[in-house]
């Protein structure tokens, strides 16, 4: 089992919108609509933003979205804030007689 | 508030062990799994394996069979990963979080270094 794919980074300017994709496979995005998103700040632990696809918890703003096409999940921030600047994983699952975590390989947002 | 809190940083020589511990507050600890993710210097993050507070079942990552012990002491809520034989490249924080189909919340963090 691979690591599930993300672009490398992405930016934009502040006010705009982006959309980061995680690309996995059948067997896992494709499977469960258990993909989360974590983002992470230099230095500090992982912060859940989405969870089973695309719900928020609790005190994450509205900017942040989820969605899910096929084997492809997209987290997307709208209303760019230079506080968005940071790394961002997503997280699906796969498996059939374990049920294993996967993350993929991180993707740097930088706020132009 | 939901917390974990985990021990301190060690410095390990190759072929050693070390066991982290991650104790929980602020909710029933045995309504939840505990996971355990590890993030290399510069590196993403990496799924290690997880542990039931319930019942002590636990699912590890192919790649740490056989090196990698998590368990749970229920009377303190506290989970514990013991990783043994290191090397070098097992050099990373290594972080807890409870699990429920996600991972939320996550502990602070402990670096482990492994050098002679």
């Amino acid at each position: 089992q691979s690591a599930l794919t993300q672009p490398a980074s992405v930016s934009g300017s502040p006010g705009q919108s982006i959309t980061i994709s995680c690309t996995g496979t059948s067997s896992d995005v494709g499977s469960y609509n258990l993909v989360s998103w974590y983002q992470q700040h230099p230095g500090k632990a992982p912060k859940l933003m989405i969870y089973e696809v695309s719900k928020r918890p609790s005190g994450v703003s509205n900017r942040f979205s989820g969605s899910k096409s096929g084997n492809t999940a997209s987290l997307t921030i709208s209303g760019l804030q230079a506080e968005d600047e940071a790394d961002y994983y997503c997280c699906s699952y796969a498996g059939s007689s374990t049920f294993d975590a996967f993350f993929g390989g991180g993707t740097k947002l930088t706020v132009l | 508030q939901v917390q974990l809190v985990q021990s301190g940083a060690e410095v390990k020589k190759p072929g050693a062990s070390v066991k982290v511990s991650c104790k929980a507050s602020g909710y029933t600890f045995t309504s939840y799994g505990i996971s355990w993710v590890r993030q290399a210097p510069g590196q993403g993050l990496e799924w290690m394996g997880w542990i039931s507070a319930y019942n002590g079942n636990t699912n590890y990552a192919q790649k740490l069979q056989g090196r990698v012990t998590m368990t749970t002491d229920t009377s303190t809520s506290t989970a514990y990963m013991e990783l043994r034989s290191l090397r070098s490249d097992d050099t990373a924080v290594y972080y807890c979080a409870r699990e429920y189909n996600w991972f939320d919340p996550w502990g602070q963090g402990t670096l482990v270094t492994v050098s002679s």
